[in-house]
């Protein structure tokens, strides 16, 4: 079975720092990557995501992520935050499927201190 | 664009009482739809999908149902509420020649 580890329940950077939020996925195949955010009270919206090639992804708002088949993982990157970048950050497994069932991992909570 | 509505988007109800959430989808002609439930503070977890009309997977057995009675509509509902009920209902659809699902901005329970 297919599962998505985030081991950072709550990651604080301060304004114009860079960041990386950690993603580590267990999967036999190659999997289909995302990462989503949720604002306060809000529903999720897509960050980017990753299928194939360039394993380097560019995704909204200047953020992009790394995905590693030898390590399993699927890391966000931010070169300098911003306090507006705090949320949840949820990395999610799909295996391309018309059952669109997504595995979350637990989240990470960032917050961005001014 | 397409775009995704969820109504309401708050509700407080009482345990036993019974549950109606909608979500409606605009410029997207047979979407694949689908229903997840977040526990406060938790992950996301799928309970529903639906590819056409009529039709309705359940993924998760939660005392709860979901109906899609046109093209554009996904209903989730029950006719008791329990306290484990409560939680942040997000309806999604899916573009599978993208393999990407959006998701709507959701409907916040709480169950009393």
């Amino acid at each position: 079975a297919q599962s998505v580890t985030q081991p950072d329940a709550r990651v604080t950077v301060s304004e114009g720092a860079s960041l990386q939020l950690r993603c580590k996925y267990s999967y036999s195949a190659t999997p289909y990557l995302f990462w989503y955010v949720q604002y306060p009270r809000q529903g999720l919206q897509l960050l980017l995501k990753y299928y194939s090639g360039d394993p380097v992804v560019q995704g909204v708002n200047s953020f992009e992520a790394e995905f590693s088949k030898s390590n399993s993982s699927f890391h966000l990157q931010k070169a300098s935050v911003h306090w507006s970048d705090s949320a949840v950050y949820f990395c999610a497994l799909s295996m391309s499927t018309n059952t669109g069932k997504l595995t979350f991992g637990d989240g990470t909570v960032l917050t961005v201190k001014p | 664009a397409q775009t995704i509505h969820q109504w309401p988007v708050a509700e407080i109800k009482a345990v036993g009482s019974p549950l109606s959430l909608g979500c409606t989808i605009k410029g997207k002609s047979s979407p694949n739809l689908y229903w997840y439930w977040q526990a406060t503070g938790g992950t996301l977890q799928q309970l529903f999908y639906s590819i056409t009309v009529g039709q309705v997977e359940s993924v998760v057995q939660l005392n709860l149902s979901a109906s899609r009675p046109k093209d554009d509509q996904f209903i989730l509902s029950t006719e008791k509420l329990l306290l484990s009920h409560s939680g942040f209902y997000l309806c999604a659809w899916g573009d599978w020649g993208l393999n990407t699902l959006y998701f709507g901005a959701g409907t916040r329970l709480s169950v009393l």
